[in-house]
């Protein structure tokens, strides 16, 4: 069975432009998650889903930042315009209606220019 | 506002020796959930090892456990028998019953095992 699998796994844009970071969660998980780590901080917590709803969009550090999830399967999370401190690695997890373990994947870091 | 500290940046160990990471935490809730996660480098995030706060028996998973001390708000994990494939980031997670996906990362832990 597949993992939870982000792509772009790399990207590199200058500031202002707008890049758009996709995450394709397990199978069947209705709950889906988005995470960043700027450099030398924690993990945090950015929006939480649960199918195509935004259960927890409390993490999401300002307006440039939209994610989606149209139909419940996939989820993008789009950065526009991009500012140098949006710098990071961005996670995405999923889980199971009921289920306790959060999965990741392996994140899709960016650098902003 | 809960939080999660992760003292140690970086830890080394002897394969096939002991090594325990440390994290506390601090929160004024009484129900919640702990973990440990691992990320390999270039890998997914795994799950290693999770504690139910109102369970006080520690959680083990193989050569993976933890001691958990509510009261100290302490959530260390031990790997027993250290092998080359546990060199990773570790990270320390704490999530409040309820809050769902919301976990509350410490920094993490950036484990080397030396053959």
């Amino acid at each position: 069975e597949a993992g939870v699998t982000q792509f772009p796994s790399h990207s590199v844009i200058e500031k202002g432009q707008t890049v758009t970071l996709r995450c394709d969660p397990i199978s069947g998980h209705d709950n889906l998650y988005w995470y960043r780590r700027v450099m030398g901080k924690e993990i945090k917590f950015l929006l939480h889903f649960v199918k195509e709803s935004k259960q927890d969009e409390s993490g999401m550090p300002n307006n440039r930042f939209l994610a989606e999830r149209t139909g419940g399967t996939y989820s993008t999370l789009k950065v526009q315009p991009a500012e140098l401190e949006d710098s990071g690695v961005y996670f995405c997890a999923s889980s199971p209606s009921g289920g306790n373990t959060i999965y990741f994947g392996e994140g899709s870091w960016l650098t902003v220019v | 506002a809960q939080t999660v500290t992760q003292s140690q940046p970086e830890m080394s160990v002897q394969e096939a020796e002991t090594v325990t990471l440390s994290c506390t935490y601090d929160t004024s809730e009484s129900d919640y959930y702990l973990f440990w996660y691992k990320q390999p480098p270039s890998r997914q995030m795994i799950l290693v090892i999770r504690q139910e706060a109102y369970k006080q028996q520690n959680a083990t998973e193989n050569r993976f456990s933890v001691n958990f001390q509510k009261a100290a708000k302490s959530f260390s994990l031990k790997i027993s028998d250290s092998q080359l494939g546990d060199a990773a980031m570790y990270f320390c997670a704490y999530r409040r019953r309820g809050s769902q996906g919301n976990l509350i990362f410490g920094k993490g832990t950036k484990l080397s095992v030396k053959p």
